[in-house]
């Protein structure tokens, strides 16, 4: 089984939105609305954004929003800050065999 | 608050083993399902194992399977990652991750919280 693709990298200048797809299959993504998405800073603990596909944890900003089509999930990021700019993963339920996807990852610069 | 702190990292020659700690508080590993996900320099997460909270399954990535063992000791609230016939490949930070169900089936929703990692260096 093969990890979902991301986009190795997106940009965007402050206060602009930025879409970063991920793209797996109906033995992932397409099959459960268990997709989560991760901020990770270099170097820190990554952090959830992101879970159950549209769901935000707590302390997250409204800047961040997920959605989902087919074997496509999606992170949009509104309003861009400085502060957002680090590495995004997207990771889903696959089955009980391989039970956890991570997308390879992409990597958010804020011009 | 929760709070994971993984130690035991280092560097180990190929072919050898370490055994990484996870010290959990804040809460019970005997509530909660707990993971070990790795990142490789320059590479994305991957995600290693899983220990179910009543410890009753353990699932494991094929890259771990058959040399990697997921344990756990609730006296201590601590989980482990015994891992053996090390490779250069498994040069990565590791972290442990706190699971989070989606209600059975679904033995995984997503991870609520993360450690900061130990770095784990297979040298040839």
């Amino acid at each position: 089984q093969s990890a979902p693709t991301q986009p190795p990298s997106a940009s965007g200048s402050p206060g602009q939105s930025v879409t970063i797809s991920c793209t797996g299959s109906s033995s992932d993504i397409g099959g459960y609305n268990y997709v989560s998405w991760y901020q990770h800073h270099p170097g820190k603990a990554p952090k959830v954004i992101i879970y159950e596909v549209t769901k935000r944890p707590s302390g997250v900003p409204d800047r961040f929003s997920g959605s989902k089509s087919g074997n496509t999930a999606s992170l949009t990021v509104s309003g861009l800050q400085a502060e957002d700019e680090a590495d995004y993963y997207c990771s889903s339920f696959a089955g009980t065999n391989n039970l956890v996807v991570f997308g390879g990852g992409t990597k958010l610069t804020v011009l | 608050q929760v709070q994971l702190v993984e130690s035991g990292g280092g560097v180990v020659q190929t072919g050898g083993s370490l055994r990484l700690s996870c010290a959990a508080s804040g809460f019970s590993v005997q509530v909660y399902g707990m993971h070990w996900v790795r990142q490789a320099p320059g590479k994305g997460l991957e995600w290693v194992a899983y220990l179910r909270s009543d410890g009753s399954t353990e699932l494991y990535a094929d890259p771990a399977k058959g040399r990697f063992t997921i344990s756990k000791d609730t006296s201590r609230n601590t989980v482990y990652l015994q891992m053996n016939s090390l490779g250069v490949e498994d040069t990565a930070v590791y972290y442990c991750a706190r699971n989070i169900w989606g209600g059975p089936p679904i033995l995984f929703s997503y991870f609520d919280h993360w450690g900061q990692g130990s770095l784990v260096t297979v040298s040839s």
